[in-house]
């Protein structure tokens, strides 16, 4: 069974410029979330998705991020614009439903200069 | 307002001994916990979970022990093998939440 993918692995970027992350989760999985990992953090949940619609969004930062995921599948993760702060490690994981084993991605690790 | 503490950065054991993660929550509305590990350029794998209607879940070599009176849950595992060295992180989620909480990870070193 193939595991959740993410593209790209590494990001480099400046300040104030935007970037995108893809999440193609386990088939099946209807609950796909996303997290950011700052250096020496934990996770942290950025918005979690129920099919395509979002169940919570309470972390995100709605000026600068946005997500979505089409067709209750596949989702993309978008900074615009970035900041130093964003600078981190984003991980996508995905579960057959609510409190289900969430499965990860490598992640994509940003770094913005 | 770290929910979950996980307050050793780091551990080192021995191959073969026993190795002991710690890990407290300050709400007790917390109802299922969740140990999972990293490696490096990886993704977290989840490694086992413990219900708060229980104080003990084992898998393997794996043990989780929960005592909720002092908001305090540990992963011990035995024997200890260099393949487990990796960043182990708690987990919980609150009764009615479906967010799950991390703490900062513990990073385990198992010399051979």
């Amino acid at each position: 069974e193939a595991g959740v993918a993410q593209s790209p692995r590494y990001k480099i970027i400046e300040k104030r410029q935007s970037v995108a992350f893809w999440c193609n989760p386990i088939s099946g999985h209807a609950t796909l979330y996303w997290y950011q990992q700052i250096l020496g953090q934990g996770p942290k949940l950025l918005i979690q998705f129920q099919n395509n619609g979002v169940v919570d969004d309470s972390q995100l930062p709605k000026d600068r991020f946005s997500a979505e995921r089409l067709k209750g599948v596949d989702s993309t993760l978008k900074i615009q614009p970035a900041k130093l702060e964003d600078s981190a490690v984003y991980l996508c994981a995905s579960s057959l439903g609510h409190r289900e084993t969430q499965y990860f991605g490598p992640g994509t690790r940003l770094l913005v200069l | 307002d770290q929910q979950v503490k996980q307050n050793s950065p780091s551990l080192s054991v021995q191959e073969g001994r026993i190795s002991i993660l710690n890990c407290d929550y300050t709400n007790s509305m917390f109802d299922y916990f969740l140990w999972y590990k990293k490696y490096p350029a990886e993704g977290p794998t989840f490694l086992i979970s413990i219900s708060s209607i229980k104080d003990k879940n084992e898998d393997g070599r794996f043990t989780v022990f929960l005592n909720k009176s002092a908001k305090h849950l540990s992963l011990h595992i035995v024997p200890s093998q260099p393949g487990d060295s990796a960043v182990y992180f708690c987990a919980a989620y609150k009764g009615g939440s479906e967010k799950l909480v991390f703490g900062k990870g513990t990073k385990l070193t198992v010399n051979p």
